[in-house]
């Protein structure tokens, strides 16, 4: 089975510019988080979907990120504008839903560096 | 709240093993565990839920103490590839508010 794509896989910006990245979820995987992962550090969660609802964004900054998911598959994240401290990272990962908590499948990421 | 992981890296020989620690503040219902290695996504390795149900890998096993909130994963006759960045993530019930622990960098050298 195919797994998680997600694109571009390197992307330069400009602080202040915007961003977009691009996530298609394993086929018939409901739930999709976005994470961030700064340089030698555990990822960190930016966002969960249950198919096109958002169940937690409690840690995702509203003032500049952004993410849809339209029609419960793809899935893409925005930033916008961009600062230095948003070079990272974006992993994006799908899991079955469910009542008990199941394995995530983690795309290749989208590494951000922000100039 | 995001969990403790000990020791914060470990360097093994080839066949040694090691333990890994991962310990939260609140209670646990699943405990997650996954290796990253340099460049690449992390990889799923086990989770163990609340009850004792256990998923996982072959070689590797883990304890879920749900009283102490604290789990273990232990690397037995450990091999080269067993090298990467191990990670540790709870959930709520509902696999929800979902956190990583720091990580913990383990070696293996021939």
């Amino acid at each position: 089975e195919a797994g998680v794509a997600q694109s571009p896989r390197y992307k330069i910006i400009e602080k202040r510019q915007s961003v977009a990245f691009w996530c298609n979820p394993i086929s018939g995987h409901a739930t999709l988080y976005w994470y961030q992962q700064i340089l030698g550090q555990g990822p960190k969660l930016l966002i969960q979907f249950q198919n096109n609802g958002v169940v937690d964004d409690s840690q995702l900054p509203k003032d500049r990120f952004s993410a849809e998911r339209l029609k419960g598959v793809d899935s893409t994240l925005k930033i916008q504008p961009a600062k230095l401290e948003d070079s990272a990272v974006y992993l994006c990962a799908s899991s079955k839903p469910g009542r008990s908590s199941h394995e995530q499948f983690f795309g290749p990421g989208t590494r951000l560096t922000v100039l | 709240q995001q969990p403790v992981q000990s020791p914060q890296a470990v360097i093994l020989r080839e066949g040694e093993d090691a333990v890994i620690n991962c310990s939260s503040s609140k209670a646990l219902y699943s405990v997650h565990w996954y290796r990253q290695k340099h460049g690449e996504a992390p990889v799923f390795l086990m989770i163990l839920l609340k009850g004792g149900e256990q998923k996982g890998h072959e070689k590797i096993s883990a304890s879920f103490n749900e009283k102490k909130q604290q789990s273990s994963l232990y690397l037995t006759a450990s091999q080269l590839s067993y090298s990467g960045t191990y990670f540790c993530g709870v959930g709520n019930n509902y696999g929800q508010n979902f956190v990583f622990g720091p990580g913990t960098r383990l070696s293996v050298l021939p």
